[in-house]
């Protein structure tokens, strides 16, 4: 399967603990999106990466929330000091340069912070 | 500000009939507008899209017709099928801004026997 890869799938973790999330593109794609979704809500931007340049944050990206995509491939997004409040779905999406915009989504990491 | 809105949160059709999910805008700067399917616990499923040059899009069951001036786009589905049942966004983008894409809060639609 060639679809974008998320790692985990599930986080459990206990307040102000870090936790790192890993996203996979599908490989031809060079551009990555971070959304997140909390319950009843649809997914919000969060942040944008083409290739290895991160080139656009939401305002929703505190600085506790940090992401980078070294060598343009797979990236990663690191909270930390979780707080409550970061309880989410952590979605990945990948866009080609073919498509508009057609973005595929990863299957997501659910996090949790107790 | 709620850019992109679903004012319906459910919609209960049955097996065969049409389902007809709404979805209304409010930034005429977008340009771009999808339709994702959700399954719980899994991520959003690309649908189909529309551009703002066309007012219609067809692929096979699906169609999605947008109205401009109306700020509003609908997704048919016929013949709905059980399959169908999940919770269905709207999203909507422009060109100059990392096509980042902006989402409804969903309809989550039943497909009934």
């Amino acid at each position: 399967d060639t679809g974008v890869s998320q790692d985990p799938r599930h986080k459990i973790t206990k307040r102000g603990q870090n936790v790192t999330f890993r996203c996979d593109p599908i490989s031809e794609h060079n551009r990555l999106y971070w959304y997140r979704q909390t319950l009843g809500q649809g997914p919000e931007f969060l942040t944008y990466f083409q290739n290895e340049a991160q080139l656009e944050k939401s305002r929703l990206l505190s600085d506790r929330f940090s992401a980078e995509r070294p060598k343009g491939s797979f990236s990663t997004l690191e909270i930390q000091r979780t707080e409550q409040g970061d309880s989410a779905m952590y979605l990945c999406a990948s866009r080609g340069t073919v498509s508009y915009n057609e973005q595929f989504f990863g299957p997501g990491t659910r996090l949790t912070v107790l | 500000d709620q850019q992109v809105k679903q004012n319906s949160p459910s919609l209960s059709v049955q097996e065969g009939r049409i389902s007809i999910l709404n979805c209304d805008y409010t930034n005429s700067m977008f340009d771009y507008f999808l339709w994702y399917k959700k399954y719980p616990a899994e991520g959003p499923t690309f649908l189909i899209s529309i551009s703002s040059i066309k007012d219609k899009n067809e692929d096979g069951r699906f169609t999605v017709f947008l109205n401009k001036s109306a700020k509003h786009l609908s997704l048919h589905i016929v013949p709905s099928q059980p399959g169908d049942s999940a919770v269905y966004f709207c999203a909507a983008s422009w060109s100059g801004t990392a096509s980042k894409l902006t989402f409804g809060t969903g309809t989550r639609l039943q497909v009934t026997l």
